[in-house]
């Protein structure tokens, strides 16, 4: 079975710092990877996702994610943060064999301080 | 409407009533998911619905708990007899078919449940 762990349920950074949120995965078979973002009081909507073309993905908002095999991370990062960012974000795999349900990670709360 | 819509957006009830939950997808999508989102726990996976059959309703988390979806559109999550331990928000989220889809879901604004 398949399964996310997403490294600190807060982050914390300045309004123009850089921003990386951290996942982990765990698959036997090659993954889909997404992030998620979810502001308050809101659904979930996609950031963006890896399906197994380049292992550098570009998402909205100006995030990017890096599939990296050999550590199974798939961490989102953006160069300057915004304060309209803070929000809750929720990394997911899902693989054929789990009949591509994703499984979704705790998520982690990204504050941002002006 | 565009969106996946869920009704209703707040629920409060009190312990032992039972409760209704509807989802409404986007058009067209076949797939349909309930999740649970209880603080600090993520998401839980409750139940999938392909069609109109549930291949997958391996995470509902007691008989107290059913679902249906009729029509290939609406989902019904009923919780019976409900507890405390029920509250949280229930997130629906539909996508197009799972073979070609890959994973990607488009989600409701939830319907948040208070047990009393």
């Amino acid at each position: 079975a398949q399964s996310v762990t997403q490294l600190g349920s807060h982050v914390s950074v300045s309004e123009g710092a850089l921003v990386l949120l951290r996942c982990n995965y765990s698959s036997s078979v090659p993954p889909y990877l997404f992030w998620y973002v979810q502001y308050p009081n809101q659904g979930l909507q996609l950031l963006l996702k890896y399906t197994s073309a380049a292992t550098l993905v570009k998402g909205i908002n100006g995030f990017e994610a890096e599939f990296k095999k050999s550590e199974t991370s798939f961490h989102l990062t953006k160069p300057s943060a915004h304060m309209s960012d803070a929000a809750e974000y929720f990394c997911a795999v899902s693989v054929s064999g789990g009949s591509y349900i994703p499984t979704f990670g705790r998520g982690t709360s990204l504050i941002v301080h002006p | 409407g565009a969106g996946v819509s869920q009704s209703p957006s707040n629920k409060v009830t009190e312990k032992g009533k039972d409760v209704e939950l509807r989802c409404d997808p986007i058009s067209g999508h076949t797939a349909l998911y309930w999740y649970r989102q209880s603080l600090g726990q993520g998401l839980e996976f409750l139940i999938y619905f392909q069609g109109n059959s549930a291949p997958d309703k391996s995470g509902l988390p007691s008989d107290r708990f059913s679902a249906e979806r009729t029509g290939g559109s609406v989902s019904t999550l009923t919780i019976q007899r409900t507890q405390q331990e029920d509250s949280a928000v229930y997130l629906c989220a539909s996508s197009k078919d799972r073979g070609r889809n890959t994973g990607e879901l488009f989600f409701g604004e939830g319907s948040r449940l208070t047990v009393l």
